[in-house]
């Protein structure tokens, strides 16, 4: 059974930084690409980050781009986010998911929230 | 940019009828990169449709999708209590790498 288990989340201060984890099992990690989405309280999913399964690509939204971290340890089937300045429109749960062939994502973790407040 | 434009809203159905959700993308884009989504509280994302018309594994075939071009749509044929939830469709593009629409809320009326 696949599961994806994210980790990390919490309240943190504004310009502040948090590093969430994402444990996977369950499949061939170091076969997929793997992704961060988050949801803002009361809003819609929003794509933050991709990295390739050997890591070579890597991609990020312009909303975090430069501040956020996306990285993966296939020896250890984990996904990481470093998330340095905080802003308070980070605020959301975000989930980790898994890359198909097909661009969309099969499977997702429950989420961790991340709150960013004074 | 791509922009995904779900309606409506928010639709209010009762159990056992039909569901219509629209989902219009800005411009055209590939039917094999867009997807549809299942979101209730608390739990994770569900992947349903992909293609634009494949069943996700698991999915039942109450749901269906279709379209092309800049107009997708999701149905799902008679709907059971569970069904009710936040739905998403989802495109792969370029810069955003993904995007999602807004969300259609399903509601029970």
């Amino acid at each position: 059974e696949v599961q994806l288990v994210e980790s990390g989340g919490g309240l943190v201060k504004p310009g502040g930084s948090l590093r969430l984890s994402c444990a996977a099992s369950g499949f061939t990690f170091s076969r997929y690409s793997m992704n961060w989405v988050r949801q803002a309280p009361g809003k819609g999913l929003e794509w933050v980050s991709c990295i390739s399964s050997g890591s070579m690509y890597i991609y990020y939204a312009d909303s975090v781009k430069g501040r956020f971290t996306i990285s993966r340890d296939n020896t250890k089937s984990s996904l990481y986010l470093q998330m340095n300045s905080l802003r308070a429109e980070d605020t959301a749960v975000y989930y980790c998911a898994r890359l198909t062939a097909m661009e969309s994502f099969d499977y997702w973790g429950q989420g961790t929230l991340i709150t960013v407040s004074s | 940019e791509i922009v995904l434009t779900q309606s409506p809203g928010t639709l209010s159905l009762s159990p056992g009828e039909r569901a219509t959700l629209s989902c219009r993308a800005s411009q055209s884009v590939s039917s094999s990169y867009l997807a549809w989504y299942q979101h209730k509280p608390g739990q994770a994302p569900r992947l349903l449709i992909h293609g634009a018309s494949s069943r996700a594994t698991g999915i039942p075939d109450r749901f269906s999708g279709s379209g092309s071009g800049t107009d997708f749509t999701l149905t799902i044929s008679r709907l059971e209590p569970e069904d009710f939830a936040v739905y998403y469709c989802q495109q792969y593009g370029s810069s955003p790498m993904y995007i999602f629409g807004q969300g259609t809320k399903l509601e029970i009326k």
